[in-house]
């Protein structure tokens, strides 16, 4: 079983749309969490840390759950430039785990 | 002025050959790591290195090897490159400890290709 494990979608959807991402993580000591960003042929950027009473920037909330081991990203009113992979990472000591990403396109 | 450089940000070489990939960080982190991206996307980690000392070597073959002349820079060596080894190579700093800020800062990622 992989550590981060997220769905890959794709996600296709149109703009203005509501969308949720969702990831696991299968080791409890893990201590910090993000959701990344990442485009075609780019490097990952950092969109978000997660709180764990949850979080909110701009059209982005992020939740974590830590009984459940999950962690969560909700993008509200989808825009073009949304499109890109989401990438759900879990950090403990000097090991930051990423999970496989998930794909979304927002269409016109 | 460019947090995580790495160098080169293409590679092209035969099989069998060695080459070298150097990062640098300015950003004064105490982490540095090599991740390995390959055709299906994952982001694997392959090697981290904390205040020069080598602290995750994950099943990665020992052509492989990690340089950390000081906590700046953090080299991929690789010897007898095979067609497996074609990918892209992200070199990425954090700050050490744990907590919210230990956000990872990434290179531009090297695209290796091996013929």
């Amino acid at each position: 079983r992989k550590e981060v494990e997220q769905d890959p979608g794709p996600f296709n959807v149109p703009e203005g749309a509501t969308v949720a991402f969702n990831c696991t993580y299968s080791n409890s000591a893990s201590q910090s969490f993000f959701w990344y960003r990442q485009d075609c042929r780019k490097e990952p950027k950092l969109l978000m840390s997660v709180y764990s009473s949850g979080n909110e920037d701009g059209r982005f909330t992020a939740q974590l759950n830590r009984a459940s081991q999950y962690i969560s990203l909700l993008i509200r009113d989808s825009k073009l430039s949304d499109s890109a992979t989401y990438l759900c990472v879990v950090n403990r000591a000097s090991d930051m785990r990423f999970g496989a990403g998930t794909r979304l396109t927002v269409k016109p | 002025d460019t947090a995580v450089s790495q160098t080169p940000k293409y590679l092209v070489t035969q099989m069998g050959n060695d080459k070298s990939i150097k990062c640098e960080q300015n950003l004064g982190h105490d982490t540095m790591y090599w991740y390995k991206q390959d055709s299906k996307k994952f982001l694997k980690i392959m090697f981290s290195y904390n205040n020069k000392e080598l602290i995750i070597n994950e099943t990665v073959p020992n052509r492989f090897s990690p340089k950390s002349p000081d906590k700046a820079h953090l080299n991929l060596h690789i010897n007898s490159l095979e067609l497996g080894d074609s990918a892209v190579y992200f070199c990425a700093s954090s700050q050490a400890g744990t907590g919210r800020w230990r956000r990872a800062f990434f290179g531009q990622g090297t695209r290796l290709t091996v013929v």
